[in-house]
């Protein structure tokens, strides 16, 4: 089975600073793909960034970039340019092969402070 | 991405009674997902929900306790039934689009007295 490991405690970051999120995964299966969610203090969670396990070039979304090291089996979430309104639940999430179920990893905390 | 509604935002419960929380995509998706968030831990998937066939039960969760309609291509309901505090959580839906990417509703956060 498919395990997302999320171990950083909750972070400090400064606004403006960029904080990098930890996410290793454990798997056998060589097509996957991994998620990045946003949880804020409402409770909705947000789709933040995707990369497909066969992907060569690491994914980004505008401020968001997703560091891809496939021989270490990590997937780490970069945050440049951090905002205010970064503060929330990170969630790094796996998808295997044609299963559509998504396993997630337990979150990290970010708190981005003026 | 779909847009996706959930109703109640919220509900606090008498012990022994059951909510139906409604999910509502404003676009046909095949795959719809119901997940539950326990405090302060992450999210576990409860089912999947097919339209025209019942709903594909994860380890843990059975059918009577989580009963789930799937009635068309647009809409989902999940029931939770003969509540216990332990049931306060967040019950969010999702749906899948594009790169197997799957979009969730906002949320139902659900206390249980």
């Amino acid at each position: 089975a498919q395990k997302i490991t999320q171990t950083q405690p909750g972070m400090f970051v400064q606004e403006k600073e960029a904080v990098t999120l930890d996410c290793t995964y454990d798997t056998s299966d060589q097509s996957y793909g991994l998620f990045w969610y946003k949880q804020p203090s409402s409770g909705e969670m947000i789709f933040l960034i995707y990369q497909g396990s066969y992907d060569e070039q690491n994914a980004t979304e505008g401020r968001y970039s997703l560091n891809f090291q496939k021989a270490r089996k990590s997937a780490n979430l970069v945050i440049s340019a951090s905002q205010l309104g970064d503060s929330a639940m990170y969630f790094c999430a796996m998808r295997v092969g044609g299963n559509n179920r998504l396993a997630f990893g337990k979150g990290n905390q970010v708190v981005v402070i003026p | 991405s779909a847009v996706i509604s959930q109703k109640p935002s919220r509900d606090i419960c008498q012990r022994g009674t059951s909510l139906t929380i409604q999910c509502q995509v404003d676009s046909q998706v095949t795959m719809m997902f119901w997940y539950r968030q326990q405090p302060g831990q992450s999210l576990t998937l409860i089912a999947t929900a097919n339209q025209g066939s019942e709903a594909t039960y994860e380890s843990g969760f059975v059918i009577d306790k989580f009963p789930i309609s799937r009635p068309n291509l647009t809409f989902s309901t999940l029931t939770v039934s003969n509540m216990s505090p332990e049931d306060s959580s967040i019950y969010l839906c999702s749906v899948e689009e594009g790169t197997d990417t799957q979009y969730f509703g906002p949320g139902t956060r659900l206390t249980v007295l």
